[in-house]
This record gives structure tokens, C-alpha cells and sequence, in this order.
């Protein structure tokens, strides 16, 4: 069974520009999480997917983060403008469903972000 | 509020036991985690326990749960230099909308040593 991929692996931009992740999670997992992990802390959910609608979005900064679902299976996560403290890992995870029952999340292998 | 806590790093001799230890703040936690992070790689499940559940052995691990301290310990036996990585201990959240959200602790550093 292939894993959750992500791309690219590593990214270095300038503050002020724009940067765009993408993820394909487990073929038939209908939830998708993005979460950000900066040097030293553990991820953090910045959005929830199940299937192509958002369930949790409520730490993603909306001011600059975007992200979608179409067709609930690949995501992007899009970061416009970025900033310095934006510089971290991004991980992708899916898991094949969400409440009420244990949940377990498969990770991509993530995207390290630098922003110069 | 929601806060995991883990010391940040350990270090043993291979073939000792190694001890991670969590706490948590939400009571109403589902389900507790364990997460496994080698270097430029995702996180990997190692185990979990469910909330109503003192115990739990998997082959090297144990996991304990402390409800009443709101304590958590991943037990690793015979640890070997493979173990050597970042560990994450991590709640599912049970709010009103019972997403399944997990909130995970900053990691604690294993170091094996041969």
C-alpha cells in the first residue's frame, strides 16, 4: 500500500512570496489533516478535511493560508504572502476515518519549508 | 485548555530500558499516542491506548495511564540503536465536535548510546 505523498520535500523562498504544498494521502482515506511543525515543537492541525469539506480549520492563520480538496482526494496548501515564522515543516496525513472510533493518522514525509 | 507535556530529551545504554514520559491537561481524551520520528522522515504510530485502559504491551512497549494524574509513559525494552529518535506523546481531543484532533507534545529526544 503506497504511503501519503507529498511535494516538493524541501522549498526555500523569500519573505513576501507566495509557496504552494501538495499532498495525496492513502488511496480511500477520506480525511485529510495538514499540520505545521516548527524546529523543536510538536505539529500543530492547521486544517481538517473529511472528504472535500473542511471540519476544522480554526488554527489555520486564513489571513495567508489557504487550502483546498477538490474532488476529496489530493490537497494543497497555499501560504501567500509568508513570512519569516512561517518556516517549518509541513506534514500531510490521512487517515481513513475521523470520529468517535480510534484514528489512526498515516504522515507523508512532509515539506521543509525556509523563508529567507 | 489543551497542553502535552514531555522532558525534551533521554539518553541510555543499548539493552537498558527507556522510560518517555507525557502529561496532559484535557480529561476527556479518547484516545492517548505514541508517535516515532527519525530524522527527514514523517511521524510513524507506535502505539495508543484507549482512555478506560491502564496498560497496554505491544512486543517491546508498554504504555501506562495514569487517568487520575493525567500521566502517561511509553516503556521501551532492550532498547537498541534503532530506537534512537524523536518520540511524540498525543491526545485526541473529544470536543463538541468530535473531530478525532490531535494535540501532541513537543517531543522528547531519545538518544541510544552502544
Amino acid at each position: 500500500e503506497a504511503g501519503v505523498a507529498q511535494s516538493p520535500r524541501y522549498k526555500i523562498i523569500e519573505k513576501r512570496q507566495s509557496v504552494a504544498f501538495w499532498c495525496n494521502p492513502i488511496s480511500g482515506h477520506a480525511t485529510l489533516y495538514w499540520y505545521q511543525q516548527i524546529l523543536g515543537q510538536g505539529p500543530k492541525l492547521l486544517i481538517q478535511f473529511q472528504n472535500n469539506g473542511v471540519v476544522d480549520d480554526s488554527q489555520l492563520p486564513k489571513d495567508r493560508f489557504s487550502a483546498e480538496r477538490l474532488k476529496g482526494v489530493d490537497s494543497t496548501l497555499k501560504i501567500q504572502p509568508a513570512k519569516l515564522e512561517d518556516s517549518a515543516v509541513y506534514l500531510c496525513a490521512s487517515s481513513p476515518t475521523w470520529a468517535g472510533a480510534q484514528n489512526e493518522q498515516f504522515f507523508g514525509p512532509g515539506t521543509r519549508l525556509t523563508v529567507l | 485548555g489543551e497542553d502535552v507535556e514531555q522532558s525534551l530529551f533521554l539518553s541510555v545504554r543499548e539493552g537498558d530500558s527507556s522510560v518517555i514520559n507525557c502529561t496532559y491537561t484535557d480529561s476527556s481524551s479518547t484516545y492517548l499516542y505514541w508517535y516515532k520520528q527519525e530524522p527527514g522522515a514523517g511521524l510513524q504510530l507506535l502505539t495508543y491506548i484507549f482512555s478506560n485502559m491502564d496498560m497496554k504491551q505491544d512486543q517491546r512497549l508498554t504504555v501506562l495511564l495514569n487517568k487520575k494524574d493525567k500521566h502517561l509513559s511509553l516503556r521501551i525494552a532492550d532498547t537498541q540503536t534503532g530506537d534512537s529518535a524523536i518520540y511524540f506523546c498525543a491526545e485526541s481531543m473529544k470536543g463538541s465536535s468530535n473531530t478525532g484532533k490531535l494535540i501532541f507534545g513537543q517531543g522528547t529526544t531519545l538518544q541510544v548510546k552502544p
